[in-house]
């Protein structure tokens, strides 16, 4: 059955420095996969979509990269800031379904001053 | 602004009631789905709808049940509330765009908890 694997444990950095987070999915081929941001008690924020035949986005402080040989995503932030704090949510997409949209479990980041 | 609006913020309930919650998005999206989120187990997606009439199941869709008459409206029902069903819930709806989505936009949650 497909799978999307992303760190469970949080991921504790410093001000300043890059954080990167992982998204691994299997058994299947997405066509794009999106990031989403998510504060405590609060609905996910779309943050980026990366498609199947981009190498790499980027948007302001965020990269986002895919490799489907990998089948992997990593998402990065860099110049980080206490404000980055959230969980971060990825979403190889479609999921079997016709529009099917699930979500891997998260990761929590703290960025620590 | 896109706006997912969902009915209740925090809502108890008796184990055994009928529950209904319910969604509405403003801006004609073909795609509502419905998610619980309990901790250490992420976004599960219960029910899933492309349009008018149209449901689909989603991972865990056992104890629910979901209407879509008017595009903009979407209700999870949860026709005899257990325990079990204490959770947060979220909503969401997304535009289709060619073979797939965009970004889908989020409501702000239904924290319900069944005693």
């Amino acid at each position: 059955s497909q799978k999307i694997e992303q760190n469970s444990e949080a991921l504790n950095i410093q001000e300043g420095k890059t954080a990167t987070l992982t998204c691994n999915y299997t058994n299947y081929s997405p066509a794009y996969l999106q990031w989403y941001r998510q504060d405590p008690g609060r609905g996910p924020v779309f943050l980026l979509l990366i498609r199947e035949n981009e190498k790499e986005k980027r948007k302001e402080r965020l990269k986002v990269t895919f490799d489907t040989t990998l089948k992997q995503s990593l998402f990065h932030i860099t110049a980080s800031q206490p404000a980055d704090s959230a969980t971060y949510l990825c979403a190889p997409f479609p999921s079997g379904g016709y529009n099917k949209l699930i979500f891997g479990a998260g990761t929590r980041l703290a960025v620590h001053p | 602004d896109v706006k997912v609006t969902q009915s209740s913020r925090y809502l108890v309930k008796r184990t055994g009631e009928k529950v209904f919650l319910e969604c509405v998005q403003d801006m004609d999206h073909e795609n509502m789905f419905w998610y619980r989120q309990d901790p250490g187990l992420g976004l599960r997606l219960i029910y899933f709808s492309y349009d008018v009439k149209m449901k689909e199941k989603g991972d865990i869709p056992e104890g629910y049940s979901v209407s879509r008459e008017k595009k903009e409206r979407f209700s999870l029902i949860l026709e005899s509330a257990s325990t079990n069903q204490t959770s947060m819930y979220l909503c969401a709806s997304s535009p289709s765009q060619g073979q797939g989505l965009a970004e889908a936009f989020f409501g702000q949650g239904t924290r319900l908890t069944v005693v």
